[in-house]
């Protein structure tokens, strides 16, 4: 079963930019990739979902290829507070997560 | 907009009793899903219901583990009897429709099993 691949870590510093590559190999022709933020004992929280070139919105952007095998996900100046774990999200037969990035930003 | 409702928040039991879990989702949402996350991995899919009927329960343990969606609203997930390795955070996640709508989770129940 085709399942996401993440980096498992990621350390950078108050003010970066910071990308996180995804890969989904099998990706159907008609979904969407997904990409979650989550926090200690909280739920996941919807950051930002596209389908092919480039998606923007006030969080982050979203980059993906033309064939659509992986996207990577770039959060402009990181700040201390985008400390958590990040995931992608697609639909290959069944919704699957990646085992999701942990993201380490320092002062 | 009111977020995804769940209860209890925390929850303790002993192996081979019994625990319910109770999620409402945001109202007009027909689509909610109930995840299992344990410690350090990413949330696993249980079921899926699309207004009050399953989508998909492949990854449902049914010989202990039951969902229902009672018109369409509120859901509740079931665990009997509990075993240790059920210690996990259950998930509950709304949607207008289907994947290729943003869900919207809840803050989870923590279980657990000792």
């Amino acid at each position: 079963l085709a399942k996401t691949t993440q980096p498992i870590s990621m350390d950078s510093y108050e003010g970066q930019e910071v990308n996180i590559t995804c890969s989904h190999n099998n990706i159907a022709t008609n979904d969407y990739i997904t990409w979650y933020q989550q926090f200690p004992s909280q739920g996941p929280r919807f950051i930002i979902q596209g389908y092919k070139t480039k998606v923007t919105n006030e969080v982050a952007s979203l980059f993906i290829p033309a064939d659509r095998k992986s996207s990577t996900l770039s959060l402009p100046r990181v700040s201390l507070s985008d400390t958590a774990v990040y995931y992608c999200l697609v639909r290959e037969g069944k919704l699957i997560f990646g085992q999701g990035t942990e993201l380490s930003v320092k002062p | 907009e009111a977020g995804v409702a769940q209860s209890p928040r925390y929850k303790i039991i002993e192996k081979r009793q019994s625990v319910a879990f109770w999620c409402n989702p945001i109202s007009g949402h027909a689509t909610l899903y109930w995840y299992q996350q344990i410690l350090g991995q990413g949330p696993k899919l249980l079921i899926q219901f699309q207004n009050n009927g399953v989508v998909d329960d492949s990854q449902l343990p049914k010989d202990r583990f039951s969902a229902e969606r009672l018109k369409g609203v509120d859901s509740t997930l079931k665990i009997q009897p509990a075993k240790l390795e059920d210690s996990a955070v259950y998930l509950c996640a709304s949607s207008y429709g289907g994947f290729n709508y943003g869900y919207t989770f809840g803050s989870g129940t923590r279980l657990t099993v000792v």
